[in-house]
């Protein structure tokens, strides 16, 4: 299996321009996570999507911020526009909870670190 | 609302020694998760806890579940310098299926 994918790895970009992140999780995974870090803030989670459906978005900073989850094998986030101040590793995880156990691990994709000048 | 606490933040170690860090929950977690991320990496699964006072071991890596399953440790034996990175716990929110992050302990071997 080829984990989770996100594209790009790297992203610099100008205040003010639109930046979208993007993930496929694993196959069969049916939970996605958005989270960003930070070293000042550490690990935070954005978003939570399941079956495709967005459950919790409060951890999403402000307007400028959207994700989208149109079918089970993709999702991105999207910052329009962008500020330096979210310049930070965005990470996308996904899981696959079952009534045994819904709180499977999660698995991480390898983080898009975005620059924002 | 709920908080899941780690400590310390940062534990500078000589190679060999031994490293512990903290987890504490202000409530009573079903579960309890540790992840590994090394520098410049990605959050990695070590092991999930259950069961109260529940105890396991991977190699030189001992976790522990707390017996009122409201904190957790986990506890390097002779540290090694693959054992470099940020080791982070985290709990059910009891709400839905996400989880509640310490803030990580980063573990430095001293040159």
């Amino acid at each position: 299996d080829a984990g989770v994918i996100q594209s790009p790895r790297h992203e610099v970009t100008e205040m003010g321009q639109e930046v979208t992140l993007r993930c496929k999780p694993i196959s069969g995974h049916n939970s996605l996570f958005w989270y960003r870090q930070t070293m000042m803030r550490g690990l935070e989670l954005l978003i939570y999507f399941n079956n495709n459906v967005p459950i919790d978005d409060s951890g999403m900073p402000e307007d400028r911020f959207s994700a989208k989850m149109p079918n089970a094998s993709f999702s991105t986030l999207k910052i329009q526009p962008s500020e330096p101040r979210d310049s930070a590793v965005y990470f996308c995880a996904s899981s696959a909870p079952s009534a045994g156990d819904p709180y499977n691990e999660q698995f991480f994709g390898p983080g898009t670190r975005l620059t924002v000048l | 609302g709920q908080q899941v606490m780690q400590i310390p933040q940062y534990q500078h170690v000589q190679e060999g020694e031994d490293f512990t860090t903290y987890c504490n929950s202000s409530t009573t977690l079903s579960n309890i998760q540790w992840y590994k991320q090394r520098p410049g990496g990605h959050p990695v699964f070590l092991i999930q806890l259950v069961k109260s006072g529940e105890v396991k071991k991977q190699k030189r890596l001992t976790f522990q579940f707390g017996e009122a399953k409201k904190n957790s440790s986990l506890h390097i034996t002779a540290t090694q310098t693959t054992d470099v990175g940020t080791y982070f716990c985290a709990g059910p929110n009891g709400r839905n299926y996400q989880l509640i992050w310490g803030a990580g302990t980063k573990l430095i071997i001293k040159p």
